[in-house]
């Protein structure tokens, strides 16, 4: 079955690294995601990975992927209050349409203590 | 450019009315998915369409359907509501038919009371 793990809560203090991690059981995945999602705001995309990459850096983001132990990880250097959201992985698999289907984790609440 | 647009923002319906979301996608993106997303989860696959055709479905009851028109723009229409429809509705956009970066519009809030 298809489904995408992650932990709830993670606070950390203003200037630290954060690391969100996510588990993934769908082994045929293409592109895995991360999405930011602020108070009564749609999804913002942060990111993604192709899954035949192991990491990708974009600025204070950096995407790891274990695709053996089917682990994504999004590490955000010096965080800042402004980063304090919901942070949402997700995996995208091709369908026999040829269209695609993308499940979410039930994100991650990061808390940014100043 | 204008991103995704959704209408309306907000909708408040009674129990067995009809509802009809709409989404504006992103010039130039022709494929269009739905979520629901219940507060506190994360969204919910409802539908992909691409070309005006439906390319994947989520888990959800034949209550729910949808449309893309020539414009490329959509329509998710539910019946019968149920307490249960509660959510925001997402719509988000992409240029390929296949996987890659999709683009989230800010939902429609339906309240169904």
């Amino acid at each position: 079955g298809e489904d995408v793990e992650q932990s709830l809560f993670l606070s950390v203090r203003e200037g630290d690294s954060s690391v969100i991690n996510c588990t993934y059981t769908d082994s045929s995945s293409t592109y895995l995601y991360w999405y930011k999602q602020e108070p009564g705001a749609g999804l913002q995309l942060l990111t993604y990975i192709f899954s035949n990459m192991d990491m990708k850096q974009d600025q204070r983001l950096t995407v790891l992927l274990n695709k053996k132990d089917k682990h994504l990880s999004l590490r955000i250097a010096d965080t800042q209050t402004g980063d304090s959201a919901i942070y949402f992985c997700a995996e995208t698999t091709t369908r026999r349409t040829g269209g695609f289907k993308t499940i979410f984790g039930a994100g991650t609440r990061l808390f940014v203590k100043a | 450019d204008a991103g995704v647009t959704q209408s309306p923002t907000h909708l408040i319906k009674t129990r067995g009315q009809h509802v009809t979301l709409r989404c504006s996608p992103i010039s130039g993106h022709k494929s269009v998915s739905w979520y629901q997303q219940v507060l506190g989860q994360g969204p919910q696959f409802i539908f992909q369409y691409y070309e005006k055709e439906e390319r994947g479905r989520g888990n959800f009851p034949d209550r729910f359907s949808a449309r893309q028109f020539p414009n490329y723009s959509s329509e998710l229409n539910v019946n019968a509501l149920l307490l249960g429809d509660s959510a925001l509705y997402l719509c988000a956009s992409s240029f390929l038919r296949r996987e890659g970066e999709q683009y989230f519009g800010p939902g429609t809030r339906l309240t169904v009371t």
